[in-house]
């Protein structure tokens, strides 16, 4: 039972435009979500992450929006650069402090920024 | 560079033959995990330690699989007489002991294990 989807393997854009990942999750007690990219033999790198009380977050060029009624989430990267070409994951993850707070990832979606 | 560290990055093994992993994770962090990530797949949990405690352990980990965390510090992970399925990056993450930030786990650059 795959929980947190990412449906598009792949996303090619323009240099300087807008890149939109998204991610649907299915479990409703999911209360934390986390965007990872990935570029290949190396491990992931944390780039931004949102809790359920909000629905946006903005760290520079990256914008996290998530909608709990629809259970989505998306990653805006603006403008666009060729240096973001890399897998990108979308993880969430349910319980309080005490819980551990364990990662369930999507599939990933492959970026290709052309300059 | 103080991130997460694991040893080694590759690893070729024979089938039936037990291999060990080490993970050394930021040192100020209290939580340390494990995930296995197949090409095509996001990375997906095999267990979780809180200082030296092994808290939860995933239905993936069968009991050919073990790891430790002796003195709350570097982990190791074993897997005995391992099969092809096997194969995978082997990735290990630790998270900071606040409570605001202790979900966002920082990874090290993973273990490659190839079985023939």
């Amino acid at each position: 039972d795959q929980q947190v989807k990412q449906n598009s393997p792949s996303l090619s854009v323009q240099e300087g435009r807008i890149s939109i990942l998204n991610c649907d999750y299915t479990n409703s007690m999911f209360d934390y979500f986390l965007w990872y990219k990935k570029y290949p033999a190396e491990g992931p790198t944390f780039l931004i992450s949102i809790s359920s009380i909000k629905d946006k977050n903005e760290d520079g060029r990256f914008t996290v929006f998530l909608n709990k009624s629809a259970k989505h989430l998306s990653l805006h990267i603006v403008p666009s650069q060729p240096g973001d070409s890399a897998v990108y994951f979308c993880a969430a993850s349910a319980g309080n402090y005490n819980q551990g707070g364990k990662l369930i990832f999507g599939q990933g979606t492959e970026l290709s920024v052309k300059p | 560079d103080t991130g997460v560290s694991q040893d080694p990055r590759h690893k070729i093994t024979k089938r039936g033959q037990n291999v060990t992993f080490r993970c050394d994770p930021i040192s100020e962090h209290n939580r340390l995990y494990w995930y296995r990530q197949t090409l095509g797949q996001g990375p997906e949990f095999l267990t979780y330690f809180q200082n030296e405690a092994q808290l939860e352990k995933s239905r993936l980990l069968s009991n050919r699989f073990s790891a430790e965390r002796p003195k709350g510090s570097f982990s190791t992970l074993e897997i005995q007489r391992t099969e092809q399925g096997d194969s995978a990056m082997y990735l290990c993450a630790s998270s900071p002991r606040g409570r605001d930030n202790y979900n966002e786990q920082f990874f090290g650059p993973g273990t490659r294990l190839t079985v023939l």
